[in-house]
């Protein structure tokens, strides 16, 4: 079946760094990813919406010049958290559709720690 | 726009009782309903879909829901629970026009008693 690998699984940065997390497709492609942010005890809040070659969607409430998003490739996006601080601790989950189906299939997550 | 609402933030059952997981929507469009399962520190895994047709859909695991539109209820059941089914628990929705763009429920925290 579909699968996405998401990496690093779990990262520690200092405030002010910034972070890049990695969302591949491994056995399909998919022109459309998206991006979640999940706060301890809470909902999936969907963060963007990744298209392959061309800029990403943002919802609203979600600033694009500190998550920055590029989906360079069928396979693979990346969502980079900039100058990130400790209110940016969360956990980050991709999703990734293969063209063709309705269901996305989700990555493992990464769980993000600023200190 | 869609929302989900899961009507019970946890539910506590005892091993081998059966066991209902409520979820309602709200939709002006059609849309494709889910079932997820997520246990701590990891990524949703996909337990059953309605996507058209029969309103009763198997999943894995033991798991079926009912779609019904009248009601706009999609609520998961399993006749049987075990301690591994312990874990959280989400309901979403994507219309059908932008598939893979979920709302999720707040999710529903299942803690299996033996």
């Amino acid at each position: 079946g579909a699968v996405v690998s998401q990496h690093p699984s779990w990262v520690i940065c200092k405030s002010g760094t910034s972070v890049k997390i990695e969302c591949r497709s491994l056995d399909f492609q998919a022109t459309t990813m998206f991006w979640y942010r999940q706060f301890p005890k809470q909902s999936l809040m969907l963060m963007a919406t990744s298209n392959e070659g061309s800029k990403a969607t943002y919802e609203q409430g979600v600033e694009k010049d500190k998550f920055l998003i590029n989906h360079a490739s069928l396979t693979l996006s990346t969502l980079t958290v900039t100058s990130a601080h400790p209110e940016d601790s969360s956990f980050y989950i991709c999703s990734a559709r293969e063209t063709g189906t309705v269901s996305p299939t989700f990555g493992s997550g990464t769980r993000l720690t600023v200190v | 726009a869609q929302s989900v609402t899961q009507l019970d933030s946890q539910v506590p059952v005892f091993e081998e009782a059966p066991v209902e997981l409520r979820c309602n929507y709200s939709s002006s469009v059609s849309v494709y309903l889910f079932w997820y399962v997520q246990y701590p520190n990891q990524g949703l895994q996909l337990l059953l879909k309605y996507l058209s047709g029969s309103t009763l859909v198997k999943g894995i695991n033991g798991f079926e829901a009912e779609f019904n539109k009248s009601q706009t209820s999609f609520h998961l059941r399993k006749p049987s629970v075990h301690i591994s089914d312990t874990a959280e628990y989400f309901c979403a929705v994507s219309d059908l026009t932008n598939a893979g763009k979920s709302t999720f429920g707040d999710g529903t925290t299942l803690t299996v008693k033996p």
